[in-house]
This record gives structure tokens, sequence and C-alpha cells, in this order.
């Protein structure tokens, strides 16, 4: 079946360094989108990508869209404790209405 | 956007047991969603709730076992039925708010003992 495997796992920096989480699709996704799940929390919505090669950014967020559609990155420059948590990528499978989250990058930002 | 209440927020319970997990939001939807996080995992998709029909159920995941009600557009409830170990998770219900995701709501932290 479809598989959105994001990678690293765990992440451990030191605040300010940057950090990426790469997700990966085995199928065509309509769309991206991020969401970041503080410990004990409930995942948030950051950002939506749909087209081929987009890039957007919030503040020290750059999100990116591959080409093929496949895959994805979250890049946060110079981290800050309050970027602990738990990202997770998740899009539509293109051609259906099936909605599918990858399996989160667990970000540890030590001070 | 939308805000969606959930209750109770967490729970111990008994095998065996039966809790039901309520979700109130402040505006009409017609799609409401359930999914189950187990600890340190992804969201998994248990159903898809639509007001005046039954919910449609994920793969592994089955009416008798969590049953699902959808009285109106604006609130919805899972049940976790026979409650076992494997069952405790988050459980949290989310709707979609289109180019902006879904919302969901602060989770139920279920403990089976």
């Amino acid at each position: 079946g479809q598989q959105v495997m994001q990678i690293p796992q765990y992440q451990h920096v030191q605040e300010g360094e940057d950090f990426t989480t790469y997700c990966n699709s085995s199928t065509t996704l309509s769309n991206i989108q991020w969401y970041k799940q503080r410990p004990g929390g409930h995942p948030v919505f950051l950002i939506q990508l749909v087209k081929s090669g987009e890039v957007k950014k919030q503040k020290r967020l750059t999100f990116q869209f591959g080409e093929a559609k496949k895959n994805s990155s979250l890049h946060i420059t110079a981290t800050q404790t309050t970027d602990v948590g738990t990202y997770f990528c998740a899009g539509i499978v293109s051609g259906t209405y099936k909605y599918i989250f990858g399996t989160g990058t667990r970000l540890k930002v030590l001070a | 956007s939308a805000v969606i209440s959930q209750k109770p927020s967490r729970d111990i319970c008994q095998r065996g047991t039966s809790l039901t997990i309520q979700c109130q939001v402040d505006s009409q939807v017609t799609m409401m969603f359930w999914y189950r996080q187990q600890p340190g995992q992804s969201l998994t998709l248990i159903a898809t709730a639509n007001q005046g029909s039954e919910a449609t159920y994920e793969s592994g995941f089955v009416i008798d076992k969590f049953p699902i009600s959808r009285p109106n557009l604006t609130f919805s409830t899972l049940t976790v039925s026979n409650m076992s170990p494997e069952d405790s998770s988050i459980y949290l219900c989310s709707l979609s708010v289109g180019d902006y995701g879904y919302t969901f709501g602060s989770g139920t932290r279920l403990t089976v003992v």
C-alpha cells in the first residue's frame, strides 16, 4: 500500500543549528501538508504545497515539494527550543481521496 | 477556522469496558474524521463520519469495535469497545479545512489497564 516515510526518525540538535526532515512517498501526491505536534499536544497545520517544485517560507522554516511530487522537505534555520516537537508531512494520493500521514520526525533542541 | 472541543482529555480504563469520546465543533461540517495515534507513532485514520450515513471504516477497523455516531453537523462520538491494553493510544477527531489542512481536537489519551 501507499507509504510516506520520513527521515530521520529522531534528531537532536544544539540550539542554533539547522534541521531538515525529508518526506518520501511511494506514490505521487496531489499536495503535501506539514504539521507540527508539540509533546503532549495535537498536530497543528503549518503549510500546504501543491505545485511541483514549489518552495514556501515561513520565517525560519522553508518547505519544498519535489519535482516529481513524491517527496518534500522541511528545513528549519537556527533552531530554537520552541521548535521541539514531531513534524509530520501528509498528503493526498494522486487520483484518490486518500490522505496519509508520514511517519514523523521527532526534533529535540538542546539549549 | 473551526474549533473542536474534544473530551475527555484522558482516561484510564479497565480492560473489557468501553469509553465514548466526544467532539463538538463550533460550526457545521459535513465530514469528520477519527484518528488513532499509538505511542510514538504517526496518525492512522480509523473512520470517516458523515452526518446522516454510516461511518466509513478503514482497513483494520470495524464498527463493532469502534462505533461512531454523527447525530448532527456539529457533533460526533467514537466509542472504543471491549478495551484491551492494545487500545491504549491517543484518539483524535478532526475536520478538513481545505487548503489549510486538517484541524484536530486536543486528543483523548487512553490508557487501558
